[in-house]
Formats: C-alpha cells, structure tokens, sequence
C-alpha cells in the first residue's frame, strides 16, 4: 500500500522569508514519481513541482524545489522568498507504476505581510 | 486548451434527489479521475478510469454512487439518493500516462460544490 503523510497541519511564515513543508511516504516500489500540488482559496489545484525516484537530483522550479531523501522516504518542498500569493493549502502526492495518485493530508501555508 | 471543464460549479438539493456531476477532460489526455474534498477526510480518490475504463473504483463510498465514461470526452459522476453527508467539493482531474505507465501530471477542474440540505 501506498501512503503520504504530511505532519504540518498549518504553517505561516514572513513575506520574503524561507519556509519548508515537510512530506513522508511509505512505498514498496523502487520506482515512482512525487508531486507538490498547490490549492489557493480560489480552490483550483495547481502542480507546483514534480520529483522522479530515479533521479537523485533534486527537482528545482524557480523560488520552489525540493529536498528529496529516497532511503528515509521523505520529500519536503522548500519556498524561498514566500509572497503573499503562496498562501494556500499545499499537498504532497505519490504515485506508484500503473497506479493511482495517493495525496497527504495537506497542510495550510499562510504568508503574512 | 480550456482545460479540465466541470458542471455545475455549484448544486443545493435535497436529501434523497439524484445529483449528476459532469466532467469534460482535457483532450488528448487518457486518464480521468474523480476526488472528493472534505474538511474531515481530505482529498479522496473516489474513482479513476484508463482510456474510459474503470480501473479502481474501491473509494467510491457506497452503492449510491456510481460513475461512467462513455467517451474519452465526457464523464458523469452521480448520486442517487443524495444524503447530507455528501455535501464536498468534487473534483474530475485528467492526465495523460507518463512513460512506463505512470500517471502523469494531473491537471484539476474548478470543482463542483454540492450541498445536501
């Protein structure tokens, strides 16, 4: 089975400052693809960044990237100088060979002025 | 592209009325899913179909819920009878398969929000 646990309900951070959203996963495939998907209140879900098992570099998109450790199974995302229109409800996500796209809980980021 | 397109943005009805939630996905992608999103639960994956196919229905919740992909193009998601604690946001998402089989990046519809009086 495939799970995504995500242990911060709720995170804030300053305007301009580095915040680190921390994921785990569990998984018996030695193969698979990780996400950061990104909900603002307006609801729509956004891809923020995407992160394959077999690459060991650490997937980068602009001011977001991530911190990709395989043999701990973990996988945090990293926003460097946070603005306002980060704040939003992060989700991490799993997804396995032939299988479905399993999302953690989530967790609120609030970037304050 | 318009992207993923769901109908109706919005549904109040009451408990015990047939709810049909429609979907158009993006084209060319070969993979729909539907997800349900709830303070309490979270995003669920309810349903999810391959090339129009049903592949793992086991979120569905119960018998009321059934959901179809006659095309590539169109897919309904529908509730019959409705009960109060299906009031959540549903979300229909499309993807087209990475290489090896791996579903790719999934691309989200507005969502619909139904509210079961």
């Amino acid at each position: 089975a495939q799970t995504v646990t995500q242990s911060q309900p709720e995170m804030s951070v300053q305007e301009a400052e580095t915040v680190t959203l921390s994921c785990t996963y569990d998984t018996s495939e030695n193969n698979y693809y990780l996400f950061w998907y990104k909900q603002p209140p307006s609801r729509q879900m956004i891809l923020v960044i995407r992160q394959e098992a077999y690459k060991q570099q650490n997937a980068t998109e602009n001011r977001f990237s991530v911190n990709f450790q395989k043999a701990a199974k973990s996988f945090s995302l990293k926003i460097s100088d946070s603005q306002l229109g980060d704040t939003a409800m992060y989700f991490c996500a799993l997804s396995q060979y032939g299988n479905k796209l399993v999302f953690g809980a989530g967790t609120i980021l609030r970037v304050k002025s | 592209d318009a992207g993923v397109i769901q109908s109706p943005r919005h549904e109040v009805t009451e408990m015990g009325q047939e709810v049909t939630l429609r979907c158009k996905p993006i084209s060319g992608h070969n993979s729909l899913f539907w997800y349900r999103q709830t303070m309490m639960r979270g995003l669920e994956l309810l349903i999810y179909f391959n090339n129009n196919v049903p592949i793992d229905d086991s979120g569905m919740p119960e018998d009321r819920f059934s959901a179809k992909m006659p095309n590539a193009s169109f897919s309904t998601l529908k509730i019959q009878p409705s009960e109060p604690r299906d009031s959540a946001v549903y979300f229909c998402a499309s993807s087209h398969s990475l290489a090896g089989g791996f579903p790719g990046e999934l691309f989200f519809g507005e969502g619909s929000r139904l509210t079961v009086l």
